[in-house]
This record gives C-alpha cells, structure tokens and sequence, in this order.
C-alpha cells in the first residue's frame, strides 16, 4: 500500500494549463479504471473533482479533465483561475480480494 | 442536500481510546458504502477504513489494523470509528466520506490530537 507519486508543486499564470501526474504501480493505478481526484483548500475538506480516471461529478467545471496511460493517471486544468489554487491529490482504488484507496502525496496548485 | 458531520475528535494521551460519530443526512444511508480518511497536520490523505452498506465487510488500514474498529447504524443514518491504543502517529483530522471506488461526499473532519 505504497503512497502514489505525485509533483510537490507545480504553478502556472490564469488562462493556462497544467498537468498534475500521478505515478502508481500494476497493482493499482495500472490495474484498475479507477483513478479519482480531489481538491482541498485550506482548512477545508477534500472535493471530488474527477472519478473513475476521466469523469467528472456533476457541477465540477469542465476546465477539469482526466486521463490515465499504463501506471500514471494525469489531472489536467485548462484555463486556470486563481480559485483553483489548492492542493490536488489523486486517488486509487484496489479492489477484488482486499480493499484500499491509496492516495498520492498531495500537488500544492499556485496560480502566480 | 448531502451532508456529513463528524464528531468526537479531541485530546486523547497515548494508550487512550476515542469513538468518532459521523452523523448522514440528505440520502439514504443504508444504500452507501463509507469510509475514514485521516489526515495528518500539513501531510496527506490516508485512507483508513471502509464499511459496506450492510455493515457485513470490512476493511483497515495495516496502520489501524487491530485498533480501530469500524461499525455503523442505519437506523441511526450514523457511521463510528472506535479507536483503542491510540498513538501520536494517529493524530490527525479525521473524514468520513461516502463511496466505494471514490468519496464524492465528505464531512468536514474531526480533530484527533494524541498527546500526553
């Protein structure tokens, strides 16, 4: 149940893209469709953004898209506005014979 | 409107035990799997425990394996988090969150802090 691997940081001006990566292994990103995504703002809880590797919960904006190849699942966030800096962490789910979710160590988002 | 309201964090020293609630409302309970998150100060999230909606499978964490015990009540629309031998390391925010493959609703936490 090793943590995934994700960027400490990464940054970009409003109006850009960024890509949050997400490292996993065979045994979970690689092996399940099943890559979810959460935003936390300080002092706040965390908000699913993006479930099941590309699909986005009702209301979520669709500046927020997923995508997953082999082992490393991606968050991209197109036309970045400042409300969007936060901490992003992405998620897999193991299944079948045990259960876990196992989480990357968290992408701190600044929009300069 | 979905919510989840935790409760029952507070000053714990080592070797206590705590019994965290987490009170649903605003969808039917008994149809969901849950879960609890935890949270340390300035780390990331750890998952740490799972409930099937019937409440007949369970899964830990290899952290709280053997400590922490997961249980819920339908009637009641509440979910609970028992847990023994607790330890500095467990200090943390703790969420409960609803879903199997991932929590699309989340409470606000409850803080843990074990500490003599």
């Amino acid at each position: 149940q090793s943590a995934l691997t994700q960027p400490a940081s990464v940054s970009g001006s409003p109006g850009q893209s960024i890509t949050i990566s997400c490292t996993g292994t065979s045994s979970d990103v690689g092996s399940y469709n099943l890559v979810s995504w959460y935003q936390q703002h300080p002092g706040k809880a965390p908000k699913l953004m993006i479930y099941e590797v590309s699909k986005r919960p009702s209301g979520v904006s669709n500046r927020f898209s997923g995508s997953k190849s082999g082992n490393t699942a991606s968050l991209t966030i197109s036309g970045l506005q400042a409300e969007d800096e936060a901490d992003y962490y992405c998620c897999s789910y193991a299944g079948s014979s045990i259960f876990y979710w196992v989480f990357g160590g968290g992408t701190k988002l600044t929009v300069l | 409107e979905v919510q989840l309201v935790e409760s029952g964090g507070g000053l714990v020293q080592p070797g206590g035990s705590l019994r965290l609630s987490c009170a649903a409302s605003g969808f039917t309970f008994s149809s969901y799997e849950m879960n609890w998150v935890r949270q340390a100060p300035g780390k990331g999230l750890e998952w740490v425990s799972y409930i099937s909606s019937s409440g007949s499978t369970i899964y830990y964490a290899d952290s709280v394996k053997g400590r922490f015990t997961i249980s819920r009540d339908n009637a009641k629309n509440s979910l609970y988090l028992q847990m023994n031998s607790l330890r500095a390391e467990d200090t943390a925010v703790y969420y409960c969150a609803r879903g199997r493959v991932a929590g699309d609703y989340w409470g606000q936490g409850t803080l843990v802090t074990v500490s003599s």
